[in-house]
């Protein structure tokens, strides 16, 4: 049962053009949601984040939204430059204990950035 | 430079041959986690660790075990590796508590023949 699911598994966009994302979830409990960005030989690095509480965190040319009654958020990123072409995960954290958080990733998206 | 560590960063084996991929931070974390990533299935947990002698299994623990010793290190045993098991295996660090992004080591690809 896939709680966290990214439909599109490649994505190509224009440089300079808007990048957008998308990643939806069925498990209600979810409370924090995240995204990594990973290049090839590399491990996943932390992108941006939102908590259930927020629709909207923006971080320079990256913002993420979240619509909570649809179970979706997606990711924007404007400009889109070459440097951005890497693989997305969205990723959905619940706390499971106090002191832990069990996070669940989608299977991720591969953005190219096309010059 | 605060990172993790993984070891080694290839490695290929034959089924049933015992092996040991160590994880190292240096952050003070408290949580750590191994994650393996196959294609069309993304990141999924195999087992976490909330701090010293306390791990517990995530979604596919079967045919791993861990042990947590020191709160820096984090390895992932292998008893008896099998095909099924060749994936890309990444452990992460962070600190305990909801919503703290988790740091990631490089990865290991693990191919077993």
């Amino acid at each position: 049962d896939q709680q966290v699911k990214q439909n599109s598994p490649s994505l190509s966009v224009q440089e300079g053009r808007i990048s957008i994302l998308n990643c939806d979830y069925t498990n209600s409990m979810f409370d924090y949601f995240l995204w990594y960005k990973k290049y090839p030989a590399e491990g996943p690095t932390f992108l941006i984040s939102i908590s259930s509480i927020k629709d909207k965190n923006e971080d320079g040319r990256f913002t993420v939204f979240l619509n909570k009654s649809a179970k979706h958020l997606s990711l924007h990123i404007v400009p889109s430059q070459p440097g951005d072409s890497a693989v997305y995960f969205c990723a959905a954290s619940r706390e499971i204990i106090q002191g832990a958080q069990k996070l669940v990733f989608g299977q991720g998206t591969r953005l190219t950035i096309n010059p | 430079e605060a990172q993790v560590t993984q070891n080694p960063r290839y490695l290929i084996t034959v089924t049933g041959k015992k092996l040991t991929v160590t994880c190292s931070q240096n952050m003070n974390h408290e949580y750590m986690s191994w994650y393996r990533q196959d294609p069309g299935l993304g990141l999924r947990q195999i087992y976490y660790s909330m701090n010293v002698e306390a791990t517990d299994k995530g979604d596919v623990p079967e045919g791993y075990k861990v042990s947590r010793k020191e709160k820096r290190n984090f390895p992932l045993i292998l008893e008896s590796p099998s095909p099924n098991q060749t994936s890309l295996y990444f452990c992460a660090s962070s600190v305990a508590g909801q919503g703290y992004e988790q740091y990631f080591g490089p990865g290991t690809r693990l191919t077993v023949t």
